[in-house]
């Protein structure tokens, strides 16, 4: 069974700081995706990284695959008020499928304080 | 209009009920996917649909069933509900991907409650 560790569980910055949020586990990944979800709706894509290393940036988000494809994170620069929600990471099975294959973290509650 | 579409949005009921959640989509795609979300335990799959034809049994699947009316149209069956499987429900699909799990498009969820 693949497990993904996420941290911090939760986490209660004030607008303007800066935040990380870890998405680990002792196992290799396809591809690792991270979703924010807001309360009352669904989980909403964010992003998607398949490289061992790689690095996309959406805004003043800044994503990171580790570079073995066991581990990601998340950069929040400068956080806001509208960035508040839960953050799943989900990581996609190497033996292949489709999303059936994905595991996800419990979640990191991030709230932002104006 | 949502492109994933639950229904009820919300639903109480009492032991031993049988409850149907429904989901519908237009967004095309052929794969279906229900899934429980609890707090402090993320979401887990409870079955998924590659087409009509075919149904998969997730990692927690006891306790429900499923039915792939239509490629648009996948409900979610308790057949007797018990308390343990108040969650909120997600239905949700994808497109087939090459090469890694493709993005997953949810609807806004059922909350059940089972007294």
């Amino acid at each position: 069974t693949q497990l993904l560790e996420q941290s911090p569980q939760f986490l209660s910055i004030q607008e303007g700081e800066n935040l990380t949020v870890y998405c680990n586990s002792s196992s290799v990944f396809s591809s690792l995706q991270w979703y924010r979800q807001e309360p009352g709706e669904g989980p909403v894509l964010l992003v998607t990284v398949v490289t061992g290393g790689e690095v996309k940036k959406l805004k003043r988000l800044t994503f990171q695959f580790g570079d073995a494809r066991k581990d990601s994170s998340l950069h929040i620069t400068a956080a806001q008020p509208g960035d508040t929600g839960l953050y799943l990471c989900a990581g996609g099975r190497v033996s292949g499928g489709g999303a059936d294959g994905l595991t996800f973290g419990k979640g990191t509650h991030l709230i932002i304080q104006p | 209009d949502a492109d994933v579409t639950q229904t009820p949005r919300n639903r109480i009921t009492k032991t031993g009920k049988r409850i149907m959640l429904e989901c519908s989509q237009t967004k095309g795609h052929d794969r279906m996917y229900w899934y429980r979300q609890d707090p402090g335990l993320g979401l887990q799959l409870i079955y998924y649909s590659f087409d009509v034809k075919d149904i998969n049994k997730g990692e927690i699947s006891d306790g429900y069933s499923v039915s792939r009316q239509a490629q648009a149209k996948f409900s979610l069956s308790l057949e007797s509900a018990i308390p343990n499987q108040t969650a909120l429900y997600f239905c949700a699909t994808s497109d087939w991907t090459s090469g890694h799990a493709g993005e997953l498009f949810f609807g806004e969820g059922s909350r059940l409650t089972v007294l």
